[in-house]
């Protein structure tokens, strides 16, 4: 099946660094989604995107649709602690009322 | 609103026995899933629902089975519990493409 790969796969940055993560399919997605996972809790929405180039903003986090609908990328500026836990990129299969999801990235922060 | 709830939180099942995880969503959505979620595996569907009285398989639908006879909720069967079945499970809704989800049932099978 389609599958979306996320990369990096695992971050350890400094607090107040910016992060930048990507996901990228081999087939062309008309949705994006982002979502974070705390630990021991189910996954969080954080951004959608529908329209290719569409650039996104929700506080510090910024996510864009790319222009060949085959990638999206999130950034986080000014990293603080409570940004630790694991992001997911997700999308519709064309015409399927489904999500696939990528295998995640991991964000550790050191104080 | 509650969002996504999900009973049990926490399973411990001896190989062979069966168990249902129940999901509710009081938000009126059409749509509802089941996932498993296992180390370095991502979310995985195993099967979701289009609407009341429907059910559809997912990527990993072996050893399970559903029911959706009312629109907000959603069962999870396993009738023969195996080692394999081992993980969380999440429930989610929607109704387009954005999901919200619960917080998870995690299940051992020894």
């Amino acid at each position: 099946g389609q599958q979306l790969n996320q990369s990096p796969q695992s971050m350890f940055i400094q607090e107040g660094e910016d992060v930048s993560m990507n996901c990228t399919s081999s087939s062309i997605f008309n949705t994006w989604l982002w979502y974070k996972q705390d630990p021991g809790e189910g996954p969080v929405l954080l951004i959608a995107l529908y329209k290719a180039g569409e650039l996104t903003s929700n506080g510090r986090l910024t996510a864009q649709f790319g222009i060949t609908r085959k990638d999206s990328f999130l950034n986080i500026s000014a990293s603080i602690p409570s940004d630790v836990g694991i992001y997911f990129c997700a999308g519709p299969p064309e015409g399927a009322q489904k999500l696939v999801f990528g295998q995640g990235t991991r964000l550790t922060i050191n104080p | 609103n509650a969002g996504v709830t999900q009973t049990p939180k926490f399973r411990v099942l001896k190989t062979g026995q069966s168990m249902t995880l129940l999901c509710a969503q009081d938000m009126n959505h059409e749509y509802m899933y089941w996932y498993r979620q296992d180390p370095g595996m991502g979310l995985r569907l195993i099967h979701y629902s289009v609407g009341e009285g429907t059910t559809a398989k997912g990527e990993v639908p072996d050893g399970y089975n559903v029911s959706r006879l009312k629109k907000q909720n959603f069962l999870l069967g396993l009738e023969s519990a195996a080692p394999s079945q081992t993980s969380v499970y999440f429930c989610a809704s929607s109704y387009g493409y954005e999901q919200y989800f619960g917080p998870g049932t995690r299940l051992t099978v020894t």
